[in-house]
């Protein structure tokens, strides 16, 4: 069964410094999400991508986030510079057509703590 | 934006009877609403997605119910089973594209 996948399972930065979260999303879908969940709250919307463009994003999502689709079959998310509160499960999904269509499939989640 | 309200406190119940989980929204009614299943240190999984001219949806021992008036949906487990204990989390709409999601019931099948 198609599944998303994202690398690594586990990352841990020090304060201050640059991630970048990787997803390989399901090969014939066209919207690609990024969500993150700190631990014991929320699942939160970040961003939504949809050729090659943001569609939306949320207040979280500032200029400190950045999304991009370097090829064909990755979709990453970058943290320029990341803060203590930054530390969470970032989850990436990607679904056939928008959320109100059909459903989205989430990834394993990347484990983020920043230090 | 939408404010969703779950019952925090985990539902226990014995197996093989119907589990009954509640979601409630207080702002706009939306077009539709999803429910997923999440096990601890996992991504969401979806399970339904029902709109708002759908009174009721159903999936194998699955039903999900969307009352509108009440801002209300109800998802049931018939016959439930261990296997069945995990957070189940109920999504709305957000705009075209984004989902808010509940904080989500933790139900716990007693074998």
């Amino acid at each position: 069964e198609p599944e998303v996948t994202q690398t690594p399972s586990h990352q841990v930065t020090q304060m201050g410094q640059e991630v970048i979260l990787r997803c390989v999303p399901i090969s014939n879908h066209l919207y690609f999400y990024w969500y993150r969940q700190i631990l014991g709250q929320k699942v939160e919307f970040l961003v939504s991508f949809y050729n090659n463009e943001i569609s939306e994003k949320s207040e979280i999502f500032d200029d400190q986030f950045s999304v991009e689709r370097p090829d064909g079959s990755n979709f990453t998310l970058k943290i320029r510079s990341t803060k203590l509160e930054d530390s969470a499960m970032y989850f990436c999904a990607s679904s056939e057509r928008g959320h109100e269509n059909t459903e989205a499939f989430f990834g394993q989640g990347t484990r983020l703590t920043v230090v | 934006s939408q404010k969703i309200e779950q019952n925090s406190e985990a539902l226990n119940i014995q197996e093989g009877k119907t589990a009954t989980l509640t979601c409630n929204y207080t702002n706009y009614s939306p077009a539709y609403l999803q429910w997923y299943r999440q096990d601890p240190g996992r991504g969401p999984v979806f399970l339904l997605l029902i709109r708002e001219n759908e009174k009721e949806k159903r999936k194998e021992r699955l039903k999900v119910t969307f009352d509108t008036t009440l801002k209300q949906s109800l998802f049931h487990i018939t016959a439930s089973q261990p296997a069945d204990s995990a957070t189940y989390l109920c999504a709305l709409e957000e705009g075209r594209r984004a989902l808010t999601f509940g904080s989500g019931t933790r139900l716990q099948v007693q074998p």
